[in-house]
């Protein structure tokens, strides 16, 4: 079966980093998506990677490694209004979206 | 980056009664939309994929003559929840890939979800 592996809960201090990992195994690998999701609120695009490596976007980066089935989210600086669920999706090869169940990320002052 | 909006955002109903989710694409054409129901601290579950101009594909296990999905033009996807129950209280969000002006990069544009409430 597919399926995608996230911790469900994490805790951080405003001000610090904090990576998040997702691993997968999928039928077939088209790529993999962040999405941050406020509570109450619909999940909003954070990141996608294709390719092997890191991908920097501001304070957010993105990491893959498709020989592990890896990814990782990486937040810095972190603020509180980055409380919220980081959910990891792949397109598997049918370009069908699988989502993590996310991991709810508690920023403490 | 494409925007799609979602209403109502919140609804409460009676039990037996049928409620209707609007989801508009509103600065692209998505002849594509997807339904996501998604339960208190889980992830997001796909419904079913929404085809304009012909029948929506159904995601195994969702009754499709419970939840009837209409996409009649390139900017609108319904979906009507018949006959409400209690067990069908959820967060209910649609979304699309904006893949007619040429900004598309994978990525799905959610509207805000709406919070279905049966009595």
């Amino acid at each position: 079966g597919q399926n995608i592996d996230q911790p469900t809960e994490m805790t951080a201090t405003e001000g610090a980093i904090v990576q998040i990992n997702c691993t997968y195994q999928t039928s077939g690998f088209n790529g993999l998506f962040w999405y941050q999701q406020h509570a109450g609120e619909a999940p909003t695009f954070l990141s996608y990677n294709v390719l092997d490596g890191l991908e920097e976007k501001g304070r957010f980066s993105s990491f893959l490694s498709r020989s592990k089935g890896y990814s990782y989210l990486l937040l810095k600086e972190l603020q509180m209004k980055d409380s919220a669920s980081y959910l990891c999706a792949v397109w598997d090869s049918n370009y069908q979206l699988i989502w993590g169940a996310g991991t709810k990320l508690i920023i403490k002052p | 980056g494409a925007v799609v909006s979602q209403h109502p955002s919140w609804v409460i109903c009676k039990s037996g009664t049928s409620v209707k989710i609007e989801c508009r694409s509103l600065d692209f054409q998505a002849t594509t939309m997807f339904w996501y129901r998604q339960f208190p601290k889980q992830s997001l579950m796909l419904m079913a994929t929404s085809n304009e101009g012909s029948k929506a594909t159904y995601e195994q296990g969702v009754e499709k003559d419970k939840f009837l999905i209409n996409h009649a033009s390139l900017t609108l996807s319904t979906l009507t929840v018949t006959s409400a129950h209690p067990e069908d209280s959820s967060f209910y969000i649609c979304s699309a890939r904006d893949l007619t002006s040429g900004r598309d990069a994978g990525e799905l544009f959610f509207g805000e979800g709406s919070r279905l409430t049966v009595l």
